[in-house]
Parts: structure tokens; sequence; C-alpha cells
């Protein structure tokens, strides 16, 4: 069965401090892999990563896949308490064109 | 604005009624999807269409059942409401092929049975 798995699970850090979340998957026919990020609502889109090895940035944020390890992680510098939320993995399953989520980390950032 | 928007935004009902989640897009994508996340904030698809067609139907019961009158909108309809369909309901939508756009999701629909 497709699987897609994060850790840790959740992650309470400081201000300033530099987090690295994990995400594993085992999905049929592997497309590409997303990130998101979740407050109180709907997923916000982060980075689509489709090459191994390539990283991807956005300000304080990047990460990078590694296609022969079957995995991707999501770095955060110099973290900031808006940065609290849920961060959502997910992989697209060829064929059915359906993505598969991981269960998400949930990042609290206290001041 | 541009978006996917889903109404209602809360739902509280009673078990054994029957209720519909309406989800409009006008990003003119031509897939749409509903997930479903649990209290463990897990997301799980159900259903997919793509131009009004059925394309992914997970095992979900079949009292739910979701209807797309055209490509801009899927509504999902639940008979026979259950406490364990408490849960929020998310709709996303995305350009083919998917696997290369991602998706865009509305904001959820908090649905809760009791």
């Amino acid at each position: 069965e497709d699987k897609v798995v994060q850790s840790p699970l959740s992650l309470v850090v400081h201000e300033g401090d530099t987090v690295t979340l994990n995400c594993s998957y085992e999905v049929t026919n592997f497309r590409s892999l997303l990130w998101y990020k979740q407050e109180k609502k709907a997923p916000t889109f982060l980075f689509m990563l489709t090459s191994s090895g390539i990283e991807k940035k956005s300000g304080r944020l990047s990460s990078i896949l590694d296609k022969k390890e079957l995995s991707s992680i999501l770095n955060i510098t110099a973290t900031q308490t808006g940065d609290s939320a849920i961060y959502l993995c997910a992989a697209f399953q060829g064929g059915s064109e359906k993505l598969v989520f991981g269960k998400g980390t949930k990042l609290t950032v206290n001041p | 604005d541009t978006a996917v928007s889903q109404t209602p935004k809360y739902l509280v009902t009673q078990m054994g009624n029957d209720k519909s989640i309406k989800c409009e897009q006008n990003l003119g994508h031509d897939t749409m999807y509903w997930y479903k996340q649990d209290s463990k904030k897990f997301l799980k698809i159900m259903f997919s269409y793509n131009n009004k067609e059925l394309i992914i139907n997970e095992t979900v019961p079949n009292r739910f059942s979701p209807k797309s009158p055209d490509k801009a909108h899927l509504n999902l309809h639940i008979n026979s409401l259950e406490l364990g369909d408490s849960a929020v309901y998310f709709c996303a939508s995305s350009q083919d092929p998917p696997a290369m756009y991602g998706y865009t999701f509305g904001s959820g629909t908090r649905l809760t049975v009791v």
C-alpha cells in the first residue's frame, strides 16, 4: 500500500532555532513530492520537488528530494513563531494522479 | 478572487441526517478532489473528478456520493450521517497534469455529527 511517513510527528523549538523535517515515501509510480503548511485552515503550498538533489528555496525554507533514498527534507532556518503549523508532505502516485499524504509534523515555535 | 470555495464552513447536524457540502473553483482547473482530514490531521483522498468524470473512488462508504454538475463544481452529499463522519472535509482542484501543478485547497468544511 502506498504510504508517506513523516518524522518527527511533533517538534517544539525556540525562535531562532533551525529545524529539519523528514519525509519518506513508498508510492507506486512516484511522480513528485509536495510540501504544504497548514495553520488553521487550508493547506498552503510550499514546494513541489520532482528532481533528485536540486534544492528549492523560499526565504528561510528550503527542501530537497532524494529519489535514491525515497525521501525528502524540509529545512527552516531562524524559526519564527509564525512558522508554528503542521507541515504536510505528500507524494503523487502516477496513474491515478492522487496525492498520498503523510500524517504531518506539528511544529511549535516558542518565543 | 480566484479560489476554491467551499460552503458551508461549519456544519453541525444530528446522526441520521442527510447533508451536502458544496465546492466551486474558478481557476479553470480540470480535476477536483474531496479529501477527509480526521482528528489526527491525517488527510485522505475520497474522490476525484476530471471534467465531470469520476476518476478516483477510494474505499468510502456509499453513503458518500460526489456530484459534479460541471467541471467547476464538485459537491459531496452524505446520507445517514454517523458520528464517525465528523471531520474536516477539504475540496481541492488542480490543473492537468496534477503531478506537475499540485493542488489548490479550499478552506475546509468542519462537519460535526452529534
